[in-house]
């Protein structure tokens, strides 16, 4: 499968705990997103990666929220101190820089998470 | 802000019928908008992208379209079939912050048998 491949798919909690998640982009694709999506609501963006580069952050991603991707390659995003409001499913893409007019994202899985 | 709202929110169907779904965005600046699949719990699956330049894409039994200046888009699903259930969304990438997708909140389609 050379899609993208995140993990865990799901990830159960206590409020307070830390937890990190990971994700494996197409392996030419230079660029990655992360994106949380709730219940009934599409997916809002959070994060976006050139490279090892974090070029974007939303004013969503807290100050409990860091995401790397080291080399390039997989990145990780983690949350300290969780809290109920972080139960959601997070949601990576990759995409492989092109025109801003064709640049399709292609999304993985994701990891539900769920904070006690 | 860009803004992207799809009506209906939930549609039912009996198997065999062709369907329109439909997405509009409140700032016409963009670069392509994209429709997407999700089924329960799962991810996205791209599923058509039209560019900026472009008034509509084709993939199968799949038809969208792109009117930029009224800042809409359909979706027509073909002869309709149970396999097609599922949630759609489309999305937006803005000229003003183009490294991001703007979502609407989807239309969760049922294909009855």
């Amino acid at each position: 499968d050379t899609g993208v491949s995140q993990d865990p798919r799901h990830k159960i909690t206590k409020r307070g705990q830390n937890v990190t998640f990971r994700c494996d982009p197409i392996s030419e694709h230079n660029r990655l997103y992360w994106y949380r999506q709730t219940l009934g609501q599409g997916p809002e963006f959070l994060t976006y990666f050139q490279n090892e580069a974090q070029l974007e952050k939303s004013r969503l991603l807290s100050d409990r929220f860091s995401a790397e991707r080291p080399k390039g390659s997989f990145s990780t995003l983690e949350i300290q101190r969780t809290e109920q409001g972080d139960s959601a499913m997070y949601l990576c893409a990759s995409s492989l820089e092109g025109t801003a007019t064709n640049e399709k994202l292609f999304f993985g899985s994701g990891t539900q998470l769920s904070v006690l | 802000k860009q803004e992207v709202t799809q009506i209906p929110a939930a549609l039912s169907v009996p198997e065999g019928e062709n369907l329109v779904l439909n997405c509009s965005f409140t700032d016409s600046a963009i670069y392509n908008l994209q429709w997407f699949r999700q089924d329960p719990g799962k991810g996205l699956t791209s599923l058509l992208l039209i560019q900026s330049s472009q008034r509509e894409q084709t993939s199968g039994r799949l038809n969208a379209s792109l009117d930029k200046s009224s800042g809409r888009s359909t979706l027509y699903i073909a002869a309709s079939q149970p396999g097609d259930s599922a949630t759609y969304l489309c999305a937006v990438r803005a000229l003003l912050g183009y490294s991001t997708l703007t979502f609407g909140k989807g239309t969760m389609l049922l294909v009855s048998p």
